[in-house]
């Protein structure tokens, strides 16, 4: 697609409930990217595909948060026994050029109640 | 240490003004540099990337000092349609593949 493009826009789960949320980066980026963004603060790094592989998951907070990215293209961000602490906006990212600017998605807004 | 510090302000000027942000970056190794504009309960968006000798894009200017580890954003002429987040991001370098970024900077052009 023209650009990247995330599903839901918005998703109310409750605490303990488990959640995915869908990336579909722009058209032949290899490199794809999750971030989370908190009221007040700036984006902050979860994990980098290349490809089909997860590169750096360094980000992940805990072992409740997985992502993968099976063809290369469209990534899934799950998330277990979600917790209200795990409500933010998650930001995906795209690039041709791993370390360049990104181009971001319109984000998903995650609200834990 | 946060690997990249903004104040966060909020800077509100008057239409017309010109305003300048900065931020530190905490790795010496640090390869890449931009500023990023987020508006309201948007995704940021690329703005400019910053390069060693400075660039400039229209009222747009941003520089890199490496040696004290500072990128700035200088907005001349302001509009009203400036107003947003201005997110200063760094690459760390050393191979890494993901961008960091500051926690922003607001601005609030004044008609």
């Amino acid at each position: 697609g023209a650009g990247v493009s995330q599903t839901p826009s918005n998703k109310v789960t409750e605490k303990g409930k488990y959640v995915e949320l869908r990336c579909d980066p722009i058209s032949g980026h290899t490199a794809l990217y999750w971030y989370r963004q908190s009221l007040g603060q700036g984006p902050e790094f979860l994990i980098y595909f290349q490809g089909t592989g997860a590169a750096d998951d360094s980000g992940l907070p805990n072992d409740r948060f997985f992502a993968v990215r099976p063809e290369g293209s469209v990534s899934t961000l799950k998330i277990q026994r979600t917790e209200r602490g795990d409500s933010a906006v998650y930001l995906c990212a795209s690039s041709n050029i791993a370390g360049s600017g990104y181009t971001f998605g319109s984000g998903t807004r995650l609200t834990v109640v | 240490r946060k690997e990249v510090e903004q104040d966060p302000g909020p800077f509100n000027v008057p239409e017309g003004a010109t305003v300048a942000f900065n931020c530190t970056y905490s790795n010496s190794a640090s390869q890449s540099f931009f500023w990023y504009r987020q508006d309201c309960r948007k995704e940021p968006k690329l703005l400019m990337s910053v390069y060693s000798s400075g660039n400039e894009d229209g009222r747009f200017t941003a520089q890199l000092n490496r040696a004290s580890q500072y990128i700035s954003l200088l907005i001349r002429d302001s509009k009203l349609s400036d107003s947003a987040t201005y997110l200063c991001v760094v690459n760390p370098g050393a191979g890494a593949n993901n961008l960091f970024f500051g926690t922003g900077t607001r601005l609030t052009v004044i008609p």
